[in-house]
């Protein structure tokens, strides 16, 4: 059985700095990586998936993620984040081999100072 | 762009009575999927369906059932509802092809048991 970990539930930053939202996943086999995005009162909105080949992929808003199978992450990253990022962050996970089902972590909550 | 509708969008309901909650898209997408959103827990897939006529149990199906009845429309039923159903929730549409599955949700539904 696979699982997700956000290891944060509330991360702040000021308008322009650097932020990482951390992700970790517990699976031995190919899997199937996403990040979310939802802002308050709404559902939620993909950002970006990793599944093989580069393992940096880019996403929408100049959101990034990093796949990295020797620590089991996948974690989000944005060079500058902006107010309108403020917003809670899913990882989800899906083994690409049997199960179509996605499994969330529990989320992030990002907040940007301005 | 991808369009997913619920209605309604609040309800308030008494332990014990009737609750539908309707979910409608036009992405022309096979698998639909109902999830509940509360605190601490994330996203838990409650049913999902794979196209008309066809209805699956999610990790927590136990007090619901789901009706698919045509491509667009996927149904959330609480026979007797319980205060402990009290949540957000969401549907959502996904077309899964090769090992992606991108999901597109709808707005949510902010349901109260009393």
């Amino acid at each position: 059985t696979q699982t997700v970990s956000q290891s944060d539930a509330h991360v702040t930053v000021f308008e322009g700095d650097s932020v990482e939202l951390r992700c970790n996943y517990s699976y031995g086999g190919s899997i199937y990586l996403s990040w979310y995005i939802q802002h308050h009162g709404h559902g939620l909105q993909f950002l970006l998936k990793y599944y093989s080949g580069n393992p940096v992929v880019q996403g929408v808003n100049g959101f990034e993620a990093e796949f990295s199978k020797s620590d089991s992450s996948f974690h989000l990253r944005k060079a500058s984040v902006h107010w309108s990022d403020s917003a809670v962050y899913f990882c989800a996970v899906r083994e690409s081999s049997g199960s179509w089902q996605l499994i969330f972590g529990s989320g992030t909550q990002l907040t940007v100072m301005p | 762009e991808a369009a997913v509708t619920q209605s309604p969008r609040n309800k308030v309901a008494v332990t014990g009575g009737k609750v539908t909650l309707s979910c409608n898209q036009t992405n022309n997408h096979n698998n639909m999927y109902w999830y509940r959103q509360d605190t601490g827990h994330g996203l838990r897939l409650i049913h999902y369906s794979y196209g008309a006529g066809s209805t699956e149990k999610g990790d927590i199906p136990d007090g619901y059932k789901a009706s698919r009845p045509s491509q667009e429309n996927f149904s959330l039923i609480l026979e007797l509802a319980t205060p402990s159903q009290t949540s957000v929730y969401f549907c959502a549409s996904g077309d899964l092809t090769g090992f992606q599955d991108t999901q597109y949700f709808g707005p949510g539904t902010r349901l109260l048991v009393l």
